[in-house]
């Protein structure tokens, strides 16, 4: 297992509604990125932090936002929730001036109805 | 942006045989190239990376090899085991870490 942590592990919303889901990062990893991940299909790039900044996002919408804290955890924002959001959010720690490689959470399951 | 492809999406091969699970990417600028390997209700899990200035890598049963000038990318099993059904990513990113992933390939194997 690795040293990456998510909460809550299961959430049921209803649309319109909004949710945080909160990731703690590996030890001295100082970047988190998330992922979106449906169904039986393959994780979706949400967006990347780095040093409590926003370093790259894919192709979500603005109602998908984020944040780091100083001790490198983070927090995935979606409002107005669609039922198209129902997925596993998947967040990943890493040190990017290391071998680069992310370790992953065990994941947020997000129902919406 | 980057765009991956992965097949099959579904592999079943006799325990014992070797598996092949090929990718291709789009973006040049590519650099790192790691396969996750997923079980049921539980996180991506690393098996394997390689990255542009290598050509092929191998630990134990698991190998990939890149064709930078194709744009491709392939896991090899050999000496399949009941314990390696999973459903297998490959992903590609820039020097960035923003992975970009494959849609999965499911690998089954046959007692």
């Amino acid at each position: 297992e690795t040293g990456v942590t998510q909460s809550p592990t299961h959430l049921i919303k209803t649309r319109g509604q909004q949710v945080t889901l909160r990731c703690s990062s590996q030890s001295g990893h100082n970047t988190v990125s998330w992922y979106q991940q449906a169904l039986g299909q393959g994780p979706q790039f949400i967006f990347q932090y780095y040093r409590e900044e926003e370093n790259g996002r894919g192709n979500f919408p603005p109602r998908f936002s984020g944040l780091q804290f100083p001790n490198y955890s983070s927090e995935l924002n979606v409002n107005a929730l669609e039922l198209d959001d129902s997925a596993l959010y998947l967040c990943a720690s890493s040190f990017p001036e290391g071998a680069g490689e992310q370790f992953f959470g065990p994941g947020t399951r997000l129902t919406v109805l | 942006g980057e765009n991956v492809e992965q097949h099959p999406s579904t592999l079943s091969v006799q325990e014992g045989d070797s598996a092949v699970i090929k990718c291709t990417y789009s973006d040049s600028a590519s650099n790192y190239f790691p396969w996750y390997k997923q079980e049921l209700g539980k996180r991506p899990q690393l098996i394997i990376d390689i990255r542009s200035n290598v050509g092929e890598k191998k630990d134990q049963r698991i190998a990939v090899t890149l064709n930078k000038t194709a744009k491709h990318f392939s896991l090899h099993i050999t000496e399949t085991q009941p314990e390696d059904s999973a459903v297998y990513f490959c992903a590609a990113s820039r020097s960035n870490y923003q992975l970009i992933w494959g849609a999965g390939t499911k690998l089954i194997i046959k007692p």
